[in-house]
């Protein structure tokens, strides 16, 4: 049963428009969520996260927004760069357990020209 | 510089042979994983390591072998028994507290 859902396999933009990647997850007990970046035959970077006790966070053109109550999380992109186009990985955690990180499945994000 | 390192970045090896991918960090993490990642399938965990010499099945540990004998070290071998080998496969590391995890590039495995 998925905890991370990331209902969009993928996703079309136009360059210098918005990006909104979505990811739903199902258990309230998560604290911690994360935004991967990967592009093909690479390992995944980093790109943003949020803590559960806020509900907005940017780093220069991403910004990642938390809805408790839906258990709903998404990142914008703004304005969408032809560098943007990659596979895009939502992430759940614990803080401070023993436990692992939940990653989605993925979104793959085409910037068209 | 600090980071985590999988070698080598592609692999071929005929069906029925025994492949062991290697995965080094000198982040000075406690936790170790490996991942493999097939299209449509986003990441699938096969094993993970919070501490040396111990380590954990993930959901997909079948045909799969591990060992942690080092903190800088966690070895993945890809037995003859995986059914399905061919695939990109990715080892991270962590600090254990799950802020986040730095990934390797990753090594393509191709059987034949």
């Amino acid at each position: 049963d998925q905890q991370v859902k990331q209902n969009s396999p993928s996703l079309s933009v136009q360059e210098g428009r918005i990006s909104i990647l979505n990811c739903d997850y199902t258990n309230s007990m998560f604290d911690y969520f994360l935004w991967y970046k990967k592009y093909p035959a690479e390992g995944p970077t980093f790109l943003i996260s949020i803590s559960s006790i806020k509900d907005k966070n940017e780093d220069g053109r991403f910004t990642v927004f938390l809805n408790k109550s839906a258990k709903h999380l998404s990142l914008h992109i703004v304005p969408s760069q032809p560098g943007d186009s990659a596979v895009y990985f939502c992430a759940a955690s614990y803080l401070n357990r023993d436990d692992k990180i939940i990653f989605g499945k993925g979104t793959r994000l085409h910037i068209l020209p | 510089d600090g980071g985590i390192t999988q070698s080598p970045k592609y692999l071929f090896r005929k069906e029925g042979q025994n492949v062991t991918l290697s995965c080094e960090q000198n982040l000075n993490h406690d936790a170790m994983y490996w991942y493999r990642q097939d299209p449509g399938q986003g990441l699938r965990l096969i094993y993970y390591s919070q501490i040396v010499n111990d380590f954990q099945k993930g959901d997909i540990a079948e045909g799969y072998s591990v060992s942690r004998e080092k903190k800088e070290s966690f070895p993945l071998t890809v037995t003859s028994a995986q059914k399905n080998p061919t695939a990109f496969y990715l080892c991270a590391s962590s600090r254990g507290d799950n802020y986040g995890y730095t990934f390797g590039s990753g090594t393509r495995l191709t059987v034949v």
